[in-house]
């Protein structure tokens, strides 16, 4: 089954830093998303993005953050200056069509520790 | 908005264990209701879904059935295996065209 990619699995950062997580999404899907899943808590929305242009974003996804695809095939997140509490698992998703009913397929992830 | 609650980990089982991992969902109207898996080092994947009430969601032997009179969707399971080892996770749809609310995740492990 076609994979979503994620790089870094594993991405250390200093508070302040800048930091841009990397997806490679399946290669006929039209909509992307981020999620995160801070240590213990629930996985949360973040933003989703479809025909170059961000389509919904949650309260978190705040003037630090933004998303590009600046290629064909990436897709990323960037936080321009991260917090301690940035630090979370993220989770790039993507799916052939919007709307909740679509299956979305996720990578496998991004580890951000912020120090 | 639309929220889940599901069972707290972490769950432990033997080898052809009975398994239930409870999810309960406050939501306006009758969503669709999914479970995602993640397996070790994987990303999160789609379970089971059903989209109406009484619907039964069934995949690699695991099963769901939306119940509106309890908001409950329990994902059970008759024998577990070793390879089902990982987390599970309860979703709906947020209460918008794109995103799904996910539950905390609950960790389950199988032993030989």
């Amino acid at each position: 089954e076609p994979e979503v990619t994620q790089t870094p699995s594993h991405q250390v950062t200093q508070m302040g830093q800048e930091v841009i997580l990397r997806c490679v999404p399946i290669s006929n899907h039209l909509y992307f998303y981020w999620y995160r899943q801070i240590l213990g808590q629930k996985v949360e929305f973040l933003v989703s993005f479809y025909n170059n242009e961000i389509s919904e974003k949650s309260e978190i996804f705040d003037d630090q953050f933004s998303v590009e695809r600046p290629d064909g095939s990436n897709f990323t997140l960037k936080i321009r200056s991260t917090k301690l509490e940035d630090s979370a698992m993220y989770f790039c998703a993507s799916s052939q069509q919007g709307g909740t009913n679509e299956k979305l397929f996720f990578g496998s992830g991004t580890q951000l520790s912020v120090l | 908005g639309n929220s889940v609650t599901q069972m707290e980990g972490p769950v432990t089982l033997s080898e052809e264990a009975f398994l239930t991992i409870n999810c309960t969902y406050t939501a306006t109207g009758y969503p669709s209701l999914f479970w995602y898996v993640q397996y070790p080092g994987e990303g999160l994947q789609l379970l089971l879904k059903a989209t109406k009430a009484d619907d039964k969601g069934s995949n690699k032997g695991f099963e769901a059935t939306y119940r509106k009179e309890t908001t409950s969707f329990h994902l059970e399971k008759g024998s577990v295996q070793v390879s089902d080892s990982a987390v599970y996770f309860c979703a709906l749809p947020g209460g918008s065209n794109y995103k799904l609310t996910f539950g905390k995740g609950t960790l389950l492990t199988v032993n030989p």
